[in-house]
């Protein structure tokens, strides 16, 4: 079945304290990225990936670290957490050609206390 | 830059009936996509529909169609005979037609769309 794999799902954690979310995908494809979703802000854009070892920002990349050392994996590092980046997060992967819409993993909720 | 506008934060329907969900977008680019998502109480980002802006008729899946006015920039849902599985966040989504730009989205503020029986 061809899925975006987020973990963990939940996670409360206090401030400081690195953390990384991990984002797997089997089906091959170059882009991924990750959101993180606030209340009447809709879905905002962290990082994006085009490929292996090609990583860039998206309009609200301050505090997060991403790399992409596999197609496969994209996984989202939070360096120092703060109570601001309380959110819930998505992966998301599309392949490169023809502009396809992306597939979404089923989300992350951090809480930062 | 784009940006979308969601400007309906709430809205309620019966049973049955037909809603029409509100977006409006603003972009220089010519070509570009643009999508409504929906997300039930399980958080699941699921595809409803999908626009291409070079395509002048709208898209239409099922019970869900749109009302795509370039010009006006306006890209509005309608689902018809509305049925409880509905109730979700829906949210309105633009993505750029530009080779190696990567397929980032940019999305509105959501609407919750609450289906009464």
């Amino acid at each position: 079945e061809a899925q975006v794999t987020q973990n963990p799902r939940y996670l409360i954690t206090v401030t400081g304290k690195k953390l990384t979310v991990t984002c797997s995908q089997n089906m091959n494809h170059e882009y991924m990225s990750w959101y993180r979703q606030d209340p009447g802000l809709g879905l905002r854009q962290i990082y994006y990936s085009m490929n292996v070892e090609v990583t860039d920002k998206g309009d609200v990349p301050e505090g997060y670290k991403v790399s992409r050392k596999e197609k496969r994996n994209f996984p989202l590092i939070l360096e120092s957490p703060s109570p601001n980046q309380t959110s819930l997060y998505f992966c998301a992967s599309s392949s490169q050609t023809g502009n396809q819409p992306q597939h979404f993993g089923d989300g992350t909720r951090l809480s930062i206390l | 830059a784009q940006t979308v506008t969601q400007s309906q934060p709430e809205m309620s329907v019966q049973e049955a009936e037909t809603v029409t969900l509100s977006c409006t977008y603003d972009t220089s680019e010519s070509n570009y996509y643009l999508f409504w998502y929906k997300q039930p109480p399980s958080r699941q980002m699921i595809l409803v529909i999908r626009q291409e802006a070079y395509k002048q008729q709208n898209a239409t899946e099922n019970r869900f169609s749109v009302n795509f006015q370039k010009a006006a920039k306006s890209f509005s849902l309608k689902i018809s005979d509305s049925q409880l599985g509905d109730t979700a966040m829906y949210f309105c989504a633009f993505m750029k037609e530009r080779e190696n730009a990567g397929n980032m989205l940019t999305f509105g503020g959501g609407t919750r769309l609450m289906v009464k029986p």
